[in-house]
């Protein structure tokens, strides 16, 4: 009963490099979000799907790309990464009203 | 667009104290309401939930009910336990903007025996 699952659990990355985030979810949810979280910020939405095949911009949506190719996955894409984009990533997905979250991505840029 | 707001922490209780953490909202249409719980360490989970105005999500000791009159959320519980030392998230899905779910900054809260 896996759920959301994210990988990697930890990744640092040079400023520059590029990296893709996958997150995978085996409940069928039609609904998928790319979070991140940084102290005193909350979560802050970067991108969400609503269906396969389907993207849209969240709150803070510049220097990241996402693909739903399939429905069980949601992928984020960093493609020049910046110390700005040093945080805790967070993977959700859902069906109606309540969101299953993955254990997170810790990724550093430095 | 749609928004979320609420009170800032870290909020500091003894056992068996009175919680109340406020959120208040911004949103065109009817949208969904919740709090989600992280403990350390963790991914979100929910806590509760509220769909329409006047509803009351409940849910382990905690209670927020959905006012649309003053588009607010608070999340109260009677009696606090040391487990429910938690960061608190209120969050809202819906109204015009369809899919899309947003959090508020949310609200560490430490509770001391």
């Amino acid at each position: 009963n896996a759920g959301v699952t994210q990988t990697p659990k930890f990744r640092v990355l040079k400023t520059g490099q590029s990296m893709t985030l996958l997150c995978a979810q085996d409940m069928n949810h039609e609904y998928m979000y790319w979070y991140r979280q940084d102290p005193g910020m909350g979560l802050r939405l970067i991108h969400y799907s609503v269906g396969e095949g389907t993207t849209a911009k969240g709150e803070v949506p510049d220097g990241y790309n996402v693909s739903r190719l399939k429905k069980q996955n949601f992928l984020l894409g960093l493609e020049s990464a910046a110390p700005s984009q040093t945080s805790v990533y967070f993977c959700a997905s859902s069906f109606q009203a309540e969101a299953f979250f993955g254990q997170g991505t810790r990724l550093t840029v430095v | 667009g749609n928004s979320v707001t609420q009170m800032e922490g870290p909020v500091t209780l003894s056992e068996e104290a009175f919680l109340t953490i406020n959120c208040t909202y911004t949103a065109t249409g009817y949208p969904s309401l919740f709090w989600y719980v992280q403990y350390p360490g963790e991914g979100l989970q929910l806590l509760l939930k509220a769909t329409k105005a006047d509803d009351k999500g409940s849910n382990k000791g905690f209670e927020a009910t959905y006012r649309k009159e003053t588009t607010s959320f608070h999340l109260e519980k009677g009696s606090v336990q040391v487990s429910d030392s938690a960061v608190y998230f209120c969050a809202l899905r819906g109204g015009n903007q369809g899919g899309k779910l947003i959090f508020g900054q949310g609200t560490e809260l430490s509770v001391k025996p």
